[in-house]
């Protein structure tokens, strides 16, 4: 595709109920990063993906919180037993190469926990 | 890590004027310091870039100015457009100690320009 695809774009769920998100990097870029953005509080850093390495985690703001990146492409942030204050937009970027330069956003999944 | 300080949060100016937007960065190895636009609804977007070891850098109504010195940066548009208005994120990025480093984000600004 075009762009970074982001999927569900909303996802409306029940507190405790755990939720999948997904992400469609740009082919061929190596780094991925998924941010959470909540009304006032900019962009929070949560998980860092670079070709091959260990993902740098040292963003997840819980042991609920996960992610995977599958065959260096698509990546799932899984959120088990969520929680009211999961409530966010979720945003993903992908990048050409290693130097955090050049993030190119998804259109995110809003996160709204009930 | 890295802390990024963003001002001022919200940001109204008439059509025509300059806008000015000033972050502060505490990591003296940060090297790199992008700015992203956030339209209402929309994804975050590149907009301007710059390097520690450029001062300044123009791209036609915006520039970006560097003190390493004092460690802060600034967004400078000029001429400001009702397309304009939109959340404005500044970041930090750089080796720190060796360990990974990573894009630290303000918390944004909302310009808002009236006509």
């Amino acid at each position: 595709g075009a762009g970074v695809s982001q999927s569900p774009s909303n996802k409306v769920t029940e507190k405790g109920k755990d939720v999948e998100l997904r992400c469609d990097p740009i082919s061929g870029h190596t780094a991925l990063y998924w941010y959470r953005q909540s009304l006032g509080q900019g962009l929070e850093f949560l998980i860092y993906f670079q070709g091959n390495s260990a993902p740098d985690k040292s963003g997840l703001p819980s042991d609920r919180f996960s992610a995977e990146r599958t065959g260096g492409s698509v990546s799932t942030l899984t959120i088990q037993r969520t929680q009211q204050e999961d409530s966010a937009v979720y945003l993903c970027a992908s990048s050409p190469d290693s130097n955090h330069e050049k993030l190119f956003f998804g259109s995110g999944t809003q996160l709204s926990v009930l | 890590g890295e802390n990024v300080e963003q001002h001022p949060s919200t940001l109204s100016v008439q059509e025509g004027d300059s806008a000015v937007i000033k972050c502060t960065y505490s990591d003296s190895a940060s090297n790199y310091f992008p700015w992203y636009k956030q339209e209402l609804g929309k994804r975050p977007q590149l907009i301007i870039d710059i390097r520690s070891n450029v001062g300044e850098k123009k791209d036609q109504r915006i520039a970006v100015t560097l003190n390493k010195t004092a460690k802060h940066f600034s967004l400078h548009i000029t001429e400001t457009q009702p397309e304009d208005s939109a959340v404005y994120f500044c970041a930090a990025s750089g080796y720190s100690g060796g360990s990974n480093y990573k894009l630290t984000f303000g918390k944004g600004t909302l310009l808002t320009v009236n006509p």
